[in-house]
């Protein structure tokens, strides 16, 4: 079935320095690839999403890039602040589909 | 724009008691609603989907006959859980979808935490 799988599933970095996340996806259908911030004990948030027809997406300190090619996509987080530190999940959808299928996630712990 | 409820925040109830939450889509018209249901430190696993006046699509694994989902109208999805066991403990959490430009995508409730005693 449709599987998306997400690594590091945890990642501490220095102030100011960058953070990637990695997804794999199975479904080659797959068109859309949110990424969501999870804060502890809140909902989760969309904060960039590419589609399949887009190799890259920047907004302001996050970027994401997507290889269709190697069904990969990734997360870039530039000069990360303490803010940053969340739960970081990336979903595909898959076809015709509505549903959406998240990866595991991963703990970013920012260090002062 | 594109807000999302769900009420109650949380829950607290006896084993073999039903829980009803609701889920609602305050400033768009939602046609599908979706149940996740999170354990901690784990991601979101999709419970069922459910489309505005049509049964819902659950996910393997998940009992229809347990998780009750009702989308009667555009803004209003409820899951109810059934004779809930400590097991069903849980952060349960809707997101809704438009059909429209913006509210196209999914947006979250806030989640309910669902605690079984």
């Amino acid at each position: 079935g449709e599987n998306v799988e997400q690594h590091p599933s945890t990642l501490s970095v220095q102030e100011g320095d960058s953070a990637v996340i990695k997804c794999t996806y199975s479904d080659s259908a797959s068109n859309y690839f949110p990424w969501y911030k999870q804060e502890l004990g809140k909902r989760p948030q969309l904060i960039i999403d590419i589609r399949s027809n887009v190799g890259e997406k920047k907004d302001q300190r996050i970027a994401v890039t997507l290889n269709k090619t190697a069904k990969h996509f990734s997360l870039h987080i530039t000069e990360t602040q303490p803010e940053d530190s969340a739960v970081y999940f990336c979903a595909a959808r898959f076809g015709g589909y509505q549903k959406v299928t998240f990866g595991i996630g991963t703990k970013l712990q920012v260090i002062p | 724009g594109a807000v999302v409820s769900q009420h109650p925040s949380w829950v607290i109830c006896k084993s073999g008691t039903s829980v009803k939450i609701e889920c609602r889509s305050l400033d768009f018209q939602a046609t599908t609603m979706f149940w996740y249901r999170q354990f901690p430190k784990q991601s979101l696993m999709l419970m069922a989907t459910s489309n505005e006046g049509s049964k819902a699509t659950y996910e393997q694994g998940v009992e229809k006959d347990k998780f009750l989902i009702n989308h009667a109208s555009l803004t209003l999805s409820t899951l109810t859980v059934t004779s809930a066991h400590p097991e069903d403990s849980s952060f349960y959490i809707c997101s809704a979808r438009g059909t429209s430009g913006a509210y196209n995508e999914q947006f979250f409730g806030p989640g309910t935490r669902l605690t079984v005693l």
